[in-house]
Formats: structure tokens, sequence, C-alpha cells
């Protein structure tokens, strides 16, 4: 199985930072990555497919970055309803997701 | 808008069969793939399978043995079922839509539902 690692796994930053949350994943799944938001009690939501692909409806200053083994989510400038879990998923070889980075404000 | 909505018993005794219920509105499930996923205390998340537009079916192979996703069109749902539970399986469980055309990424959860396994 492809294993998928998350770093760091909790972030404190204030409103306006540019925000880098990473994802590595074990073996190369070239472009097949995807990440996710989940605020506290709500369901996932897409933001970020094909590694780099914005999600109809999600704020442009998400962005994705990478390929192969190392991706990036970047968040342009924080704003307070950011405030969630991230995760991202591969699906190159089945499904698998990492741990997730909890993003919280200074 | 699509909304998906997990439910279930919250509370199951080792042995028994975990089955839960997932119900579908603003899509029909006659369209795309539908997963079902869980995430494990400590935020392990697992790939647990999907049923297909067509009732088709495709489990993660180390439940094979133990899972069952089906489905009513009727009522747009579809089920898991999980036999044989352990502690192991104490987890949240969502179900969620694969986009059309494709079974890669989710673009649509439910909010989940917490299910324990104990006696």
């Amino acid at each position: 199985d492809i294993q998928m690692t998350q770093s760091p796994s909790l972030l404190s930053a204030s409103v306006g930072d540019r925000v880098t949350l990473n994802c590595k994943a074990s073996q190369n799944i070239y472009k097949n990555l995807a990440w996710y938001q989940q605020k506290l009690g709500e369901a996932p939501k897409l933001l970020i497919y094909n590694a780099n692909s914005l999600q109809t409806g999600i704020p442009s200053r998400f962005s994705g970055s990478g390929s192969g083994t190392d991706f990036t989510l970047t968040i342009s400038s924080l704003q307070p309803e950011d405030v969630a879990t991230y995760f991202c998923q591969q699906y190159y070889s089945g499904y698998t997701f990492g741990a997730g980075t909890k993003l919280e404000l200074k | 808008e699509v909304q998906l909505q997990e439910s279930g018993p919250g509370l199951v005794k080792p042995s028994q069969s975990l089955s839960l219920t997932c119900s579908v509105t603003g899509y029909s499930i006659t369209s795309n793939y539908w997963g079902w996923i869980r995430k494990f205390p400590g935020n392990k998340m697992e790939w647990m399978g999907y049923i297909s537009y067509s009732g088709s079916t495709s489990y993660n192979p180390s439940l094979k043995s133990r899972i069952s996703i089906t489905r009513d069109t009727s009522k747009n749902q579809f089920f898991l079922q999980l036999n044989s539970v352990t502690t192991e399986d104490t987890a949240t469980y969502y179900c969620a839509r694969y986009p059309l055309g494709r079974r890669y990424y989710f673009d649509y959860w439910g909010q989940g539902v917490m299910v324990t396994v104990s006696s």
C-alpha cells in the first residue's frame, strides 16, 4: 500500500499569513492527489484534485502543487474560517489518506 | 444540492454486524460511484469500498470477507454491512460520492457517524 505522510500535524498561524501544508507519498503517485478540508463536526470538503486543480466554488486563496512524491497545499492569506483539519488522499493505486494537519489560529 | 447523511447504531457488540445507511438527496445514486470510508481514533483513514451506478461493487481487500455494500434505488440509499466486528472497527464512518465518470477522489461527503464496538 502507498503510505501518505502529512506534516506538520499541528500548525498555528495568524490571519493573513501564507500557510503551507505538506503531504508525502511513499512512492511516485504522479499527480493523483486530492486535498480536503474538514471543519469540526462537518463533512469533509474537496478543495483540490489532480494535485493542482481547484474544485468549483473553492476560494482562490487555496492552491495545490507538486507531483511524484511531494505535494503542498498553500493558503495564500489565512482567514479565520480556514481553521480546520486538512488531509490528503492518493488515488494512483487504491485509495489511501494522510492523517491530517490541524490548522489553528495563533 | 447534493447531500449525504449516514445513519445507524452508535454501539455494536463484538462479533455482531455493523449496518449503516447513507441517504442521498439532490442526486440519484443510479449515477456515479458511491463509497464508504472510515476514520479511526488517531485519525488514520481507510477506504472500505464502493458501489457503482449499476450496482457493481469493489471492496478493500483487507475487508473483503466481512464487507457488503448494497443499495435501494427506490429510496436513493446505499448501505454498509460489516460482519464479525471487533473493537478495532471502532471508527467514524463516512459515505461519499465520486465525481461523474471518475473513481478517484470524493466530491461530496456525509458528516459521518461514530460507531463504537464494545460489549
